[in-house]
């Protein structure tokens, strides 16, 4: 199993729609957790993180958490041609600190 | 700032050639790292750097080396290229370890034929 795995995609939406994109891992100690955002060719950035169960937003992005079920997704509202991209989720491990990283899930953005 | 940078961009090797890549930060992070992409398979660490003068492995470690010359810098080094290690590779930065955001260079386009 892997560590951290996301829904394969690639998911299309229509301009204006919500995005939802999920991601679940196997490490129940694990405490943070991020979105990155990878443009085609480019390097990722961060976007999103969490920390405490329930919901985050910043502007058009809510990431909402649950460790119960160890299960973590980005929200995108409104979307926009600018947000198709690869969207990575990836969980700081509790016992070395280290990210891993799902394998990302690509959003298109239909005009 | 020019944030991380990485030399070269792009790198056709025969196998069994070595090579050496080059990674910078000019934001004074004390954590460095090295990750390759493979389709698929999103992000894996080869090895980071916690601090000035520590190395550590990461997930995939086999077939590279690492050297963290000093605070800025951190190479990556293939002593004898594999078809395997065919990858974009990318160097990240970070002010501290953990969860601190990593910040990463536009990466470095790897075949190896």
């Amino acid at each position: 199993q892997k560590e951290v795995e996301q829904n394969s995609g690639p998911l299309s939406v229509p301009e204006g729609a919500i995005a939802s994109l999920n991601c679940t891992y196997s490490d129940r100690g694990s405490q943070s957790f991020f979105w990155y955002r990878q443009y085609s060719g480019k390097s990722p950035e961060l976007i999103m993180f969490i920390y405490s169960n329930g919901d985050k937003e910043d502007g058009r992005f809510t990431a909402q958490l649950n460790k119960a079920s160890q299960y973590v997704s980005l929200l995108i509202r409104d979307s926009q041609p600018s947000d198709s991209a690869t969207y990575l989720c990836a969980v700081l491990s509790s016992n070395d600190y280290k990210l891993s990283f799902g394998a990302g899930t690509t959003v298109t953005v239909r005009a | 700032n020019a944030g991380v940078t990485q030399t070269p961009k792009f790198q056709v090797l025969k196998t069994g050639q070595s090579m050496t890549l080059q990674c910078a930060q000019d934001m004074n992070h004390n954590s460095m790292y090295w990750y390759r992409q493979d389709p698929g398979m999103g992000l894996r660490l080869i090895y980071y750097s916690a601090s000035e003068g520590t190395t550590d492995k990461g997930e995939v470690p086999n077939g590279y080396n690492v050297s963290r010359l000093n605070k800025r810098e951190f190479s990556l080094r293939l002593e004898s290229a594999a078809p395997s290690q065919t990858s974009v590779y990318f160097c990240a930065s970070s002010e501290a370890g953990g969860g601190d955001e990593q910040y990463f260079g536009p990466g470095t386009r790897l075949t190896v034929t």
